[in-house]
């Protein structure tokens, strides 16, 4: 069966650090890759979206980039986290024939 | 005006009470129709996943579509405390492959 890890599941940063969030799928080939980010209280925002290797798209601009290194891996990245980039991060994945997508244990940041 | 509407809450219930989440759409090309639960500081799971008109039933849980009306329901049979969490809407419209678009999300609660 496929299963999403996503890591690291808890972290408190600086202002002006940097960030890297990391997501890797088992049990499948070429997934269709996501982040997306839930602000306390509010709804689930696609930040960004892979087809495959190399590919990202971005759905919002943002203090965030993203990178997918291997077929399974997905890296939500920030080269200076601003306060407002606190927030519950999600990795999810589907198949390229898949109706609904399937989602990480998640992210929580807390930018200070 | 948002694609996909649902009442925040939050939702407060007796143990055994029926539950029922809706939420509202505008594009009517929306053709796939999912509700996610989530715990507190978790990922969201998918709980049921639809496509037609009707009612889809699975043990407590029964998914409603009613495309014609462009809503959908979650009705949630003899509530559990262990139901307390957030529900999640969800719907991909047939243009945009698997981009999901989210509701905001209902917070249940059931007091035992």
């Amino acid at each position: 069966s496929q299963t999403i890890h996503q890591w690291p599941a808890t972290l408190v940063q600086p202002v002006g650090s940097p960030l890297s969030l990391e997501c890797t799928v088992e049990g499948t080939s070429n997934p269709n890759l996501y982040w997306y980010r839930q602000a306390a209280g509010r709804g689930l925002q696609l930040l960004f979206y892979s087809v495959g290797i190399g590919q990202i798209s971005s759905e919002v601009p943002q203090n965030l980039s993203a990178s997918r290194p291997q077929d399974r891996q997905f890296i939500l990245s920030s080269k200076k986290l601003l306060l407002s980039d606190s927030g519950f991060y999600l990795c999810a994945w589907d198949t390229f024939t898949g109706n609904t997508i399937y989602f990480g244990e998640g992210s929580w940041l807390t930018v200070v | 005006q948002k694609e996909v509407e649902q009442d925040p809450g939050p939702l407060s219930v007796p143990e055994g009470a029926i539950v029922s989440l809706n939420c509202t759409y505008s594009n009517s090309a929306f053709q796939y129709f999912m509700w996610y639960r989530q715990y507190s500081r978790k990922g969201p799971e998918l709980l049921m996943y639809t496509y037609s008109s009707g009612n889809k039933e699975d043990g407590r849980f029964t998914a409603q579509v009613d495309k014609s009306s462009k809503y959908i329901s979650l009705f949630i049979r003899d509530s559990q405390p262990s139901d307390s969490a957030t529900y999640l809407c969800a719907m991909i419209r047939r243009d945009s492959g698997s981009r999901l678009t989210f509701g905001e999300g209902t917070q249940l609660t059931v007091n035992p």
